[in-house]
């Protein structure tokens, strides 16, 4: 089971980029990597997702070094909405007992 | 608004009640989640449904009994329950091609569960 780990919480400030990495030294040759976000009383929702190198979409970047035993997710100038934990999955969808979101970070934006 | 919805939203039973959690996938989806929130636990993933058959049950005590009748709904039936049960019951769906890749889980807003 590839189970995750990232840091427990961080802060920035407004305009800043954050960086979360997460670390998943068990990764399987089939497993990608999906970040999701989740505000209080709410479920996660999708961010990104990516196997190898990197991806960009219009609200964040990943970044997967070679050995994919780790990922880094950037988020271009935060705002205050961006306050929320930041969960890392690495699972693959034809084996669904592999899935772990593990504890997620806690990110703080301040003003 | 994600196209899974979850009820009711919040819910406070006793130990010796029997209740259902109900959720409901707008999506045409194939693949239903039933996962458990806790304070102090990561999000754990308790059953998974793939063209209506159940394809995962992580150990889940048989307390918690979950129906699928169809590809829209999922239910989770609860029975003499613990204190230890009041969590998140959170409810998610996606699209599984066959043979393909990782698809997006689209989660519903949970149902808060307390257990008295």
């Amino acid at each position: 089971l590839a189970k995750t780990t990232q840091p427990i919480s961080m802060d920035s400030y407004e305009g800043q980029e954050v960086n979360i990495t997460c670390s998943h030294n068990n990764i399987a040759t089939n497993d990608y990597i999906t970040w999701y976000q989740q505000f209080p009383s709410q479920g996660p929702r999708f961010i990104i997702q990516g196997y190898k190198t990197k991806v960009t979409n219009e609200v964040a970047s990943l970044f997967i070094p070679a050995d994919r035993k780790s990922s880094t997710l950037s988020l271009p100038r935060v705002s205050l909405s961006d306050t929320a934990v930041y969960y890392c999955l690495v699972g693959d969808m034809r084996n669904f007992n592999k899935f772990y979101f593990g504890s997620g970070t806690k990110l703080n934006v301040k003003p | 608004e994600t196209g899974v919805t979850q009820t009711p939203r919040h819910l406070v039973m006793g130990m010796t009640n029997k209740k259902s959690l109900k959720c409901e996938q707008h999506l045409g989806h194939n693949a239903m989640y039933w996962y458990k929130q806790s304070a102090k636990k990561p999000l754990e993933l308790m059953f998974v449904y793939s063209l209506e058959e159940r394809v995962e049950n992580n150990s889940v005590p048989s307390r918690f009994s979950p129906e699928c009748p169809n590809s829209s709904h999922l239910f989770l039936h609860l029975h003499t329950l613990q204190p230890e049960d009041s969590a998140l019951y959170l409810c998610a769906s996606s699209q599984t091609p066959s043979g393909g890749t990782y698809n997006e889980q689209f989660f519903g807003p949970g149902t808060r569960l307390t257990v008295l």
